[in-house]
């Protein structure tokens, strides 16, 4: 099937700091989300990005969807400890209905 | 609903018990997704409804699993014959169309999931 590329696996910051996560696919995506995951909870959308090229704010989290269409990253500016979880990536292939391609997943650690 | 309720959260069972899992989605949302996470991995597609019928099952890994939507709403997927490798949380998502495109109609929400040992 298809894969996505996360990286990196795990990060393990200050707070204050600035994060970088990003992912990449051999294939093209029309659409790339980015969605964040709790302990015993399920994944909640952060970002959706819908055209190549498009650049995204909400709040703290930017994140970009790459030209070529293969490729998108999330940024977090100034971390806090509650930023602490799992990102994940998700694509979505072209007439593949809603379905949606993740990435194994940024676990993100924020030291106070 | 407010949200995408998943039952039970947690599930135990033996090897070679049948197991079902409930999804009630939000109201209104006439698409419905299925996917699996196991330990320390991102969620994998499993299955998705339009309405009553599945539209794209070719997630499913193997006979053994089934899912139906009989009234367009609360789906059940079905395990027969649990395999220790089935262990993994199942989650459930729902959005409010199910077609590819631009907008919040395709966004979807996940439930919380059901975890599954299979001892």
């Amino acid at each position: 099937g298809q894969q996505l590329n996360q990286s990196p696996q795990s990060m393990f910051i200050q707070e204050g700091e600035d994060v970088s996560m990003n992912c990449t696919s051999s294939s093209i995506f029309n659409t790339w989300l980015w969605y964040k995951q709790e302990p015993g909870e399920g994944p909640v959308l952060l970002i959706a990005l819908y055209k190549a090229g498009e650049l995204t704010s909400n709040g703290r989290l930017t994140a970009q969807f790459g030209i070529t269409r293969k490729d998108s990253f999330l940024n977090i500016s100034a971390s806090i400890p509650s930023d602490v979880g799992i990102y994940f990536c998700a694509g979505q292939l072209r007439n593949a209905g809603n379905m949606l391609t993740f990435g194994g997943g940024t676990r993100l650690m924020v030291k106070p | 609903g407010a949200g995408v309720s998943q039952t039970p959260s947690n599930k135990v069972t033996e090897k070679g018990k049948y197991v079902e899992l409930r999804c009630d989605p939000i109201s209104g949302h006439t698409a419905l997704y299925w996917y699996r996470q196991s330990l320390g991995q991102g969620p994998e597609f499993l299955i998705y409804f339009q309405g009553t019928g599945a539209a794209d099952d070719s997630g499913l890994p193997n006979d053994r699993f089934f899912a139906v939507r009989p009234e367009g709403s609360v789906s059940t997927l079905k395990i027969q014959r649990t395999e220790r490798g089935d262990s993994a949380v199942y989650l459930c998502a729902s959005s409010l169309r199910g077609l590819a495109g631009v907008g919040g109609a395709n966004v979807l929400t996940f439930g919380a999931g059901s975890r599954l040992t299979v001892l």
